[in-house]
C-alpha cells in the first residue's frame, strides 16, 4: 500500500491564481479530511469527507472547495489564492469515523504552498 | 466532540519517561481519547488509543483517570527522536465527524 499521497510537494502561486491540491488513498478509508498547518501552530481542519458524494466544512472552509467524487480521492481546491492561504496542507484518511482503532488517522506527507 | 487542555510545552531528560498530560473533562462515555505526534514538518503519526481501561503498545503508555475527565501519555525512556508535538484528540460517534487536533504540547527531549 502507498498510505496517502499528496500531490504536488511544493507549489508557489500567486494571488488569484486557483489551483488543486491532489490526495489520494489506497486503503479503502471511507474517511478523508484536508488541515492547513501554519508556522508554529497546530492543524485546522478545512473540509472532511465521510464517503464518496459526502462532505462538510471543518473548522476554516473559507476560500477552499472539495468534492468527492470516488472513495480513493479527495481534491482540495483554492479557488483565488490570497498571501493567507500560505501554509503547509495536510491530508488524512481513516477507515471509518466514530472511535475506536478504526478511526485511527493516516496522514500524508503534505503539500508546502507559498502565495505571493 | 469534547475539547482538550494540553500545556504548550514541556522538556525531559533523554532516558526518562516524559509524562503528558490531557485535560477532557466534558467527556462523555462512548469516547476514545487519542494521542498523535508530529515531529518536525511531517505528517501527524498515530500513538495509541483508549476508552476506559489503561492501554499499552510498543511506543506508550496512556492512563485514563476513572472518572474520565483527564489522561496522560507516557512515553517510558525519552530519547531525542521524541522531540515532538503531541495532541491529544477525543473522538467518538457522539460527536461529530470533524477530527479537531488542537495545539498540542510541545515535548524537547534534552541530552
Amino acid at each position: 500500500n502507498a498510505g496517502v499521497t499528496q500531490t504536488p510537494k511544493f507549489q508557489v502561486l500567486k494571488t488569484g491564481q486557483s489551483m488543486t491540491l491532489q490526495c489520494a488513498q489506497d486503503m479503502n478509508h471511507e474517511y478523508m479530511s484536508w488541515y492547513r498547518q501554519d508556522p508554529g501552530m497546530g492543524l485546522r481542519l478545512i473540509h472532511y469527507s465521510v464517503g464518496a458524494g459526502i462532505t462538510d466544512q471543518g473548522e476554516v472552509p473559507n476560500g477552499y472547495n472539495v468534492s468527492r467524487s470516488t472513495t480513493e480521492d479527495f481534491p482540495l481546491r483554492l479557488l483565488s489564492a490570497a498571501p493567507s492561504q500560505t501554509s503547509v496542507y495536510f491530508c488524512a484518511s481513516s477507515y471509518s469515523p466514530g472511535g475506536g482503532i478504526t478511526d485511527t488517522q493516516y496522514f500524508g506527507p503534505g503539500t508546502r504552498l507559498t502565495v505571493l | 466532540d469534547a475539547k482538550t487542555t494540553q500545556p504548550p510545552s514541556m522538556d525531559c531528560a533523554e532516558g526518562r519517561a516524559a509524562n503528558l498530560p490531557c485535560n477532557h473533562s466534558t467527556i462523555s462515555g462512548n469516547e476514545y481519547v487519542y494521542w498523535y505526534r508530529q515531529i518536525h514538518s511531517q505528517g501527524p503519526q498515530y500513538i495509541i488509543h483508549g476508552l476506559k481501561n489503561n492501554e499499552t503498545n510498543e511506543m506508550a503508555s496512556l492512563i485514563i483517570t476513572e472518572d474520565r475527565k483527564s489522561s496522560t501519555l507516557i512515553l517510558p525512556h525519552a530519547t531525542l527522536r521524541d522531540t515532538a508535538v503531541y495532541y491529544c484528540i477525543v473522538r467518538g460517534i457522539s460527536g461529530t465527524y470533524k477530527y479537531i487536533f488542537g495545539t498540542g504540547t510541545r515535548l524537547k527531549v534534552l541530552a
